[in-house]
């Protein structure tokens, strides 16, 4: 079974754009939520998506948004990009929209020059 | 600002030496789960505790709670080189539907 799929990989931005991440959750998995992690830090949690409603929104600007569609993918997008949003994106994915119970997928590594 | 502080931040030790990585705070959390995470790899949960004062055991691994429910330890008995890796504590909290992690411990299993 695939787990939790996320694209691109690697991705290299310049201040000001705008970029979208993508994330395929483990088949069956109806929550799907989004992290960012900042090189020697632990993952800070950004948005949580279950049955495409957002249930919770970590202390992030308003520049970072994020949907789900009807097979339970998700994208985050994040506007007008700055230097410190360069960190590995997270997705996780579990069956119901609890605080446990996550598969993580590899991550999207974010530079922001 | 991280709820879930973690100590040490860095350890190298010899293979076969035994560690202890602490996960501490002054909130209380309804689960407390360990991950380790290799280097442009995402956490891998390797045991999740719900109970104050549990105790879980993965072969050389050791995972405890506090009894508050506001700690838990990590214990790794003879280390092997395959357990280099960061390692991150995560809680959980009723009401909110997200991880809180830790600071994380990086290990280095030297041969």
């Amino acid at each position: 079974d695939a787990g939790v799929t996320q694209s691109p990989t690697h991705l290299i931005k310049t201040r000001g754009q705008h970029v979208t991440l993508r994330c395929s959750p483990i088949s069956g998995h109806k929550s799907v939520s989004w992290y960012q992690q900042v090189l020697g830090q632990g993952p800070q949690f950004i948005f949580q998506y279950y049955e495409k409603e957002e249930r919770g929104r970590g202390n992030f600007p308003d520049r970072f948004s994020a949907r789900q569609f009807p097979n339970y993918s998700s994208e985050l997008n994040v506007n007008a990009l700055l230097l410190g949003d360069s960190a590995l994106y997270l997705c996780a994915s579990s069956l119901v929209a609890v605080g446990y119970g996550y598969t993580f997928g590899s991550g999207t590594r974010l530079t922001v020059v | 600002t991280q709820l879930l502080e973690q100590s040490p931040q860095f350890l190298s030790i010899q293979e076969g030496e035994n560690l202890t990585v602490y996960c501490n705070s002054s909130s209380v959390f309804s689960s407390l789960q360990w991950y380790r995470q290799e280097p442009g790899e995402g956490p891998v949960l390797l045991v999740t505790v719900v109970t104050g004062g549990e105790v879980k055991k993965l072969k050389r691994l050791t995972f405890q709670f506090g009894d508050a429910r506001k700690d838990s330890s990590l214990h790794i008995t003879a280390a092997q080189t395959g357990d280099t890796g960061l390692y991150l504590c995560a809680g959980d909290q009723t009401g909110a539907n997200n991880l809180f992690f830790g600071t994380g411990t990086r290990l280095t299993v030297i041969p």
